[in-house]
């Protein structure tokens, strides 16, 4: 089972401010399935990004994911109020998906 | 759109079964493109995807190996809806359960979830 490790746990960042978060994989994975979800409290998950790179339906462009292989990063440009959140990514393989522990970002 | 509702009971005594139904609208269960997901998500283990069940020309199940010996997934195509069963639940059960719909390897929408607690 491919583990998926996030980083930082939490992220303290003001409005306006850019937020870089990381998600590693215990080994590579295919950019086609790898995908980020928003997660706010006593809601559900909502997809933001998935194939690493393309945004979701209805996703604000400030959103955008990168990277290859076992790292892959979820950029926000510019911190608006409603975007502090959990972010988890989640991975396909084997006939099995996996999700990152988490990152929380927190108003600074 | 694809909308997902849940039901189900939130306490289920140790041992049992824990049941939980998620009726689909806007696409069906017996959809040739789509797959019907459950997750679950707990303090301990974070999110965890349980199993699904997708139609394609036949039925077909894909069960997480953590709960294969106890998980049943199946549609109801005459309510267009997918139901969960885990048998002999114990405390380590107790999660926010949510179905979910797929297309590709992603999962979009998610139905609000349910908190099921294991306890007597």
């Amino acid at each position: 089972e491919i583990v998926l490790t996030q980083s930082p746990g939490t992220l303290s960042l003001s409005p306006g401010e850019r937020a870089t978060l990381s998600c590693r994989a215990s080994q590579s994975v295919s950019s086609s399935y790898l995908a980020w979800y928003q997660q706010k409290p006593g809601q559900a998950p909502r997809l933001l990004i998935y194939g690493a790179s393309s945004r979701a339906t209805g996703i604000p462009d400030r959103f955008s994911g990168s990277g290859s292989g076992t790292d892959f990063t979820l950029t926000i440009s510019r911190l608006e109020p409603e975007d502090f959140a959990v972010y988890y990514c989640q991975q396909y393989g084997s006939s099995s998906w996996t999700f990152g522990q988490g990152t929380k970002v927190e108003i600074k | 759109q694809v909308q997902l509702q849940q039901s189900g009971p939130g306490l289920v005594k140790p041992s049992q079964t824990l049941s939980l139904t998620c009726a689909i609208s806007g696409d069906s269960v017996s959809s040739n493109s789509a797959a019907w997901n459950w997750i679950r998500q707990s303090p301990s283990r974070g999110l965890e995807w349980l199993g699904r069940t997708y139609y394609r020309s036949k039925w077909y199940n894909d069960y997480a190996v953590s709960v294969k010996s106890r998980i049943t997934i199946n549609p109801d195509t005459s309510k267009n809806q997918f139901s969960l069963q885990l048998n002999s639940v114990t405390p380590e059960d107790t999660a926010v359960y949510y179905c979910a719909s797929q297309q590709g390897v992603w999962f979009d929408p998610w139905g609000q979830g349910t908190l099921v607690t294991v306890s007597s």
